[in-house]
């Protein structure tokens, strides 16, 4: 199993970010798949999910309106669009696929967004 | 919104100790959805526990997790080198799919 995310950086507030993740060594229609978030030195935060098919996907409070998930199956890409960004939305953000509504099996190695001036 | 308070915020313990950590729901675990992961600096979480007593795949058996409805455990029977990190407890049966604040296990 192999999740690598990708598409960070620095980037103004208000700006635009696309994150990616490329999944391999497994089925990754069988699997739902979510966002996480770990701001430096904090804790971890979910940001948002999608089912295998796309049929359920839920945002935190706190990106809602302004972040977009989507997933491309025949890519085993995974997807998050984020508009609006803030300083606080600073943080490595993770992959990780699962069950929907089940645990998070398996965590990719994260992807660094810096929201500066 | 289902808030998870963790206790202690870190557990200085020695190698071959035995390690009790708590994790409390603010309401009940939809059919004690619940997990643990842990987190060595540098590198994602992995999980641990699901279920809130079921072992991931690979984990050894001195890590075991127990309870319901809103108190949750986690036992790591004797310390290894290794197991010295971060844990944190997850709530995944209704959305958002809040993580508690986490427990730092060091080394005394």
């Amino acid at each position: 199993v192999q999740l690598v995310e990708s598409g960070g950086g620095l980037v103004q507030p208000g700006r635009s970010l696309r994150l990616s993740c490329a999944a391999s060594g497994f089925t990754f229609d069988d699997y739902a798949m979510y966002w996480v978030r770990q701001a430096p030195g904090k804790g971890l935060e979910w940001v948002s999910g999608i089912s295998w098919n796309s049929g359920n996907i839920d945002y935190a409070d706190s990106v809602k309106g302004r972040f977009t998930i989507s997933r491309d199956n025949a890519k085993n890409s995974l997807y998050l669009h984020m508009n609006s960004l803030r300083v606080e939305d600073m943080a490595l953000y993770y992959c990780a696929k699962g069950r929907w509504r089940g645990p998070f099996e398996y965590w990719g190695q994260g992807t660094l967004v810096t929201v500066s001036t | 919104e289902v808030v998870l308070t963790q206790s202690p915020g870190t557990l200085s313990l020695s190698p071959g100790e035995r390690a009790t950590l708590s994790c409390r729901a603010s309401q009940s675990v939809s059919s004690s959805y619940l997990a643990w992961y842990q987190q060595k600096p540098g590198q994602a979480p992995r999980l641990l526990i699901q279920g809130p007593s079921s072992r991931a795949t690979g984990i050894p058996d001195r890590f075991s997790g127990s309870g319901s409805g809103t108190d949750f455990t986690l036992t790591i029977s004797r310390l290894e080198p290794e197991d010295f990190a971060v844990y944190y407890c997850q709530q995944y049966g209704s959305s958002p799919f809040t993580f508690g604040p986490g427990t730092k296990v060091d080394i005394k």
